[in-house]
């Protein structure tokens, strides 16, 4: 069953700390691995995007891997700041160019 | 170049109305999704569309929900007799191509 699984469920850090967000999954076959970034209220906006080939993309502060080996991914956010927070989904393409499987994503605070 | 917009924003129907949920995609895209999310959960697809045509409606419940996406106007989320478990964020998005980009949302309370 093609699965996106995310950890943790939610994170509270303090600004200005790092942290990174895991992703497992289990699609295939495997087309491509999106992250994105939703705020409370809002719809979600995409971060980074990496295909089979790519194993590392950085957006600003974020920067997402890839191990198509394993099927995991992780989002890192360096020098985190009180807009960081949200709701970051990670999504995975498999087969068809539409359908994608989304994580539950993981809750992330940024306290000051 | 607005971005996709949906309205209404908020929607309140008691059970057994309809409701119509309506998202205009950003310009010169042609693929307009449809994706409910239930609270502290991911999105779930539920229609894609390109102009008046449905692509693949196979995460929309047989009954009571129909989508269209017609040549001229927005695209049409609709949902005839309106239960307690329809409430959720419905999200629509369009895309160019493969990149979806996302509306605001519709959030639906059945009362």
């Amino acid at each position: 069953k093609n699965q996106v699984e995310q950890s943790p469920q939610s994170l509270i850090i303090l600004e200005g700390k790092n942290c990174t967000l895991q992703c497992n999954y289990t699609v295939s076959p495997f087309s491509n691995l999106r992250w994105y970034k939703q705020d409370t209220g809002r719809g979600p906006v995409s971060l980074t995007i990496m295909t089979f080939s790519e194993n590392t993309k950085s957006n600003g502060r974020y920067t997402a891997t890839l191990d198509a080996d394993t099927k995991q991914s992780s989002l890192h956010i360096t020098a985190s700041q009180l807009s960081d927070s949200a709701s970051y989904i990670c999504v995975v393409e498999g087969d068809s160019n539409y359908q994608l499987i989304w994580g539950a994503g993981t809750k992330l605070i940024i306290k000051p | 170049n607005a971005g996709v917009m949906q309205n209404p924003r908020h929607l309140v129907r008691r059970r057994g109305q309809e409701a119509r949920l309506r998202c205009s995609p950003m310009k010169g895209h042609s693929h307009v999704y449809w994706y409910r999310q239930l609270p502290e959960e991911g999105l779930k697809f539920m229609v894609y569309l390109q102009k008046e045509n449905i692509i693949d409606e196979s995460g929309m419940p047989k009954e009571r929900f129909s989508a269209e996406f017609p040549k001229e106007g927005p695209s049409i989320l609709r949902i005839q007799q309106v239960v307690r478990g329809d409430s959720a964020a419905y999200f629509c998005a369009s895309s160019p191509r493969d990149i979806q980009y996302f509306g605001a949302g519709t959030r639906l309370s059945v009362l």
